[in-house]
């Protein structure tokens, strides 16, 4: 079965500082690895994704990930933080291998403050 | 703007009512998704359907619980009786066919805030 972990509940940065929200999976097969954001009150919204090719992919609102097939992660990543940022960001995994299902599992949830 | 659409947006219940949480997937998708979110567990997947089918629903209390797809343009998650612990926010989701360019990703609605009293 797959699964995610995102092994930090809270990123605080600085506004106008990088940001990094970490995250590692575990397949048995291929991955499909997703981000994805949810403000107060909202329903999740998706970020980018990773399916095959480039192992750095960018999304929405300047975020890009880099995939690591060796160390199993896909982290989440912004050169300039803006306070607009602050959110709660989950990272999510599908198993793509014949027959594998089309649900996504999610982690747990990071949450990034950007401070002024 | 296609959006997924759930309603009630707010229900407070007393323990013991049958509560039923609707969606509205975006008009095209084949894939709808139901999932709980708490602070305690996080995003749980409760139960999933492809073209009006229920394919996994093993995540989801079968004595309380049930989900269905009565047409391609409404989801609905009920549950009865209901109990404190069922207090979440349900939220729906919906995915392209796995041959479409934006194949994988979900479209959230706005979810379903549940307190059962």
């Amino acid at each position: 079965a797959q699964s995610v972990a995102q092994p930090e509940d809270q990123v605080n940065v600085a506004e106008g500082n990088p940001l990094t929200v970490k995250c590692t999976y575990s397949v048995s097969g291929n991955p499909y690895l997703f981000w994805y954001v949810q403000y107060p009150n909202r329903g999740l919204q998706f970020l980018l994704k990773y399916i095959t090719g480039d192992n750095l992919v960018k999304g929405s609102y300047g975020f890009e990930a880099e995939f690591n097939k060796s160390q199993t992660s896909f982290h989440l990543k912004k050169p300039s933080a803006l306070v607009s940022d602050s959110a709660l960001y989950f990272c999510a995994v599908r198993d793509v291998t014949q027959g594998g299902s089309e649900k996504l599992v999610f982690g747990k949830g990071t949450k990034l403050t950007v401070n002024p | 703007d296609a959006r997924v659409t759930q309603t009630p947006r707010h229900k407070v219940t007393e323990m013991g009512q049958e509560v039923t949480m609707r969606c509205q997937p975006i008009l095209g998708h084949n894939t709808v998704f139901w999932y709980r979110q708490t602070m305690m567990q996080g995003l749980e997947l409760l139960a999933y359907f492809r073209n009006r089918a229920p394919l996994d629903d093993s995540g989801m209390p079968k004595d309380r619980f049930s989900a269905e797809m009565p047409d391609a343009t409404l989801a609905t998650l009920k549950i009865q009786p209901s109990e404190p612990r069922d207090s979440a926010v349900y939220f729906c989701a919906s995915g392209l066919p796995p041959d479409f360019v934006r194949a994988g990703e979900l479209f959230f609605g706005e979810g379903s805030r549940l307190t059962v009293l």
